[in-house]
C-alpha cells in the first residue's frame, strides 16, 4: 500500500493569496499523481493529473508539480470559487489512495 | 454530455445488501475502467473498486474485498456494486468515477453520488 501524507489540513488565506498543497508518497510513484476539487456537496472535480497536467477546463491559476515521492499543487491567485477541499490521488498501483484532504477557507 | 448518473442507495440494516447502478452517457463506455468511490459523511475519499474496461482485471479496497462484487455490462452502459454483508462503517456517498483506456488513469469524470446508510 501507498500511503499519502497531504499538509496542510487546513489552510487559511485571502482572495488573491498564492496557497501551495502538498503531498507526499511513501514510495516513489513517477508521476501518477492527481489532484482533485470538491465542494460541498458536491463530486470531486479533477483539476490535474499526470502530477503537472491541468484538465481541459481549468483555470491556468492552478498549476502542480513534482515526481517520485513529494508533489505540490499552487493556486497562484485565489479566488473566491477556490474555497473549497482538494484532494491527492496516487494512480501508481492498487490500491488507489487519496490523501486526507486540504481545506481552504476564507481567512 | 459526458454523464454518469448513480442510483440504488438507500437505507438498509447492517448484514443487508444494496446494488448500486452507474449509468454511463456520452461516451464509449465500453472503452474506459470505471471505479467506485466512497465518502463517509465528514470524511475524505476512500476508493472502493475498479474494473478494467472489458472486465478482465478488477480491483477492491481491503475494507470490502469478499462483501463488494464490482461488475459492468457494457451493452447496457452500466456499472454496478453488489454489496453484501453491509456494515455501519459502510455508510457513505458512493460516487462512480471515469479512469481511462490505459491501466492507470485518473478519474477525470464524476458522478453525482448516491447516499447508502447503514443504521438498524
Amino acid at each position: 500500500v501507498i500511503w499519502m501524507t497531504q499538509s496542510p489540513s487546513l489552510l487559511s488565506a485571502s482572495t488573491g493569496d498564492r496557497v501551495t498543497i502538498s503531498c507526499r508518497m511513501s514510495q516513489g510513484i513517477s508521476s501518477y499523481l492527481a489532484w482533485y476539487q470538491q465542494k460541498p456537496g458536491k463530486a470531486p472535480e479533477l483539476l490535474i493529473y499526470a502530477a503537472s497536467t491541468l484538465q481541459s477546463g481549468v483555470p491556468s491559476r492552478f498549476s502542480g508539480s513534482g515526481s517520485g515521492t513529494d508533489f505540490t499543487l499552487t493556486i497562484s491567485c485565489l479566488q473566491s470559487e477556490d474555497f473549497a477541499t482538494y484532494y491527492c490521488q496516487q494512480y501508481y498501483s492498487f490500491p488507489r489512495t487519496f490523501g486526507q484532504g486540504t481545506k481552504v477557507e476564507i481567512k | 454530455e459526458v454523464q454518469l448518473v448513480e442510483s440504488g442507495g438507500g437505507l438498509v440494516k447492517p448484514g443487508g445488501s444494496l446494488r448500486l447502478s452507474c449509468a454511463a452517457s456520452g461516451f464509449t463506455f465500453s472503452s474506459y475502467s470505471m471505479n467506485w468511490v466512497r465518502q463517509a459523511p465528514g470524511k475524505g475519499l476512500e476508493w472502493v473498486s475498479s474494473i478494467s474496461s472489458s472486465s478482465s482485471y478488477i480491483y477492491y479496497a481491503d475494507s470490502v474485498k469478499g462483501r463488494f462484487t464490482i461488475s459492468r455490462d457494457n451493452a447496457k452502459n452500466s456499472l454496478y456494486l453488489q454489496m453484501n454483508s453491509l456494515r455501519a462503517e459502510d455508510t457513505a456517498v458512493y460516487y462512480c468515477a471515469r479512469g481511462g483506456a490505459a491501466r492507470n488513469h485518473a478519474f477525470d469524470i464524476w458522478g453525482q453520488g448516491t447516499m447508502v446508510t447503514v443504521s438498524s
